[in-house]
């Protein structure tokens, strides 16, 4: 089975910062990975999706990567707003014919004004 | 156009009451999952269609938990005999299909609470 885990759980930094969110797995056989947001109280925004032949995706002020052999991703934010506050979560899918999606705890951000 | 949508948004019921809940997905996507979130944890599979039929329903945990989609776009997850456990947001999500490049689209979730 599939275990994702996110680091660190919660992260609180000043307007303006650049910051990193890490998103870790155990199996590196991925077929793609997404990264999203998640407000309170609402659905999950999809911010990125990195194929599993792709190193890295951009937009806007947001940047994933992926490094399947290491069996890690990052997601990368710069000029941090208070916007951006929200929990953010990765997800991992298997294979194409299994289709199982595997979602990490997540990583609470606080962009302090 | 319009995103996923899911009614009803709160469903309050009694321990051991039937509930159904609705998804309905983006026009067009061919692929439709179900996930249930507990307070503090990331997203959990329940089951995955492709069209009218589930392609994987691995993730549902007992046989209280089933769902559907006749037609291949409309989506309704039925819940027998609930369990306080059960409380949690169900969410649905959509994708144009299985490919690597599929994003998974997800509705606003259902919030079941069982007293």
């Amino acid at each position: 089975k599939q275990e994702v885990t996110q680091i660190p759980a919660a992260l609180s930094v000043p307007e303006g910062e650049n910051l990193v969110l890490n998103c870790s797995f155990t199996d590196s056989a991925i077929y793609n990975l997404q990264w999203f947001r998640q407000d309170p109280g609402k659905g999950l925004t999809s911010l990125l999706l990195i194929q599993s032949s792709q190193r890295e995706q951009t937009s806007g002020r947001l940047n994933a990567s992926l490094d399947k052999s290491s069996g890690r991703s990052t997601l990368y934010i710069a000029a941090s707003q208070p916007g951006d506050s929200a929990t953010y979560l990765c997800a991992v899918r298997r294979s194409n014919t299994g289709n199982q999606f595997y979602f990490g705890t997540g990583t609470s951000l606080t962009v302090i004004p | 156009g319009a995103g996923v949508s899911q009614t009803p948004s709160n469903k309050v019921t009694e321990k051991g009451k039937y509930v159904e809940l609705r998804c309905d997905p983006i026009s067009g996507h061919t692929a439709l999952y179900w996930y249930r979130q507990s307070l503090g944890q990331g997203p959990e599979f329940l089951i995955y269609f492709q069209g009218t039929g589930a392609a994987d329903d691995s993730g549902l945990p007992n046989d209280r938990f089933f769902a559907v989609r006749p037609e291949g776009s409309v989506s309704t997850l039925k819940i027998q005999r609930t369990e306080r456990g059960d409380s949690a947001v169900y969410l649905c999500a959509s994708s144009p299909g299985t490919g690597t490049g599929h994003e998974q689209f997800f509705g606003p979730g259902t919030r079941l609470t069982v007293l």
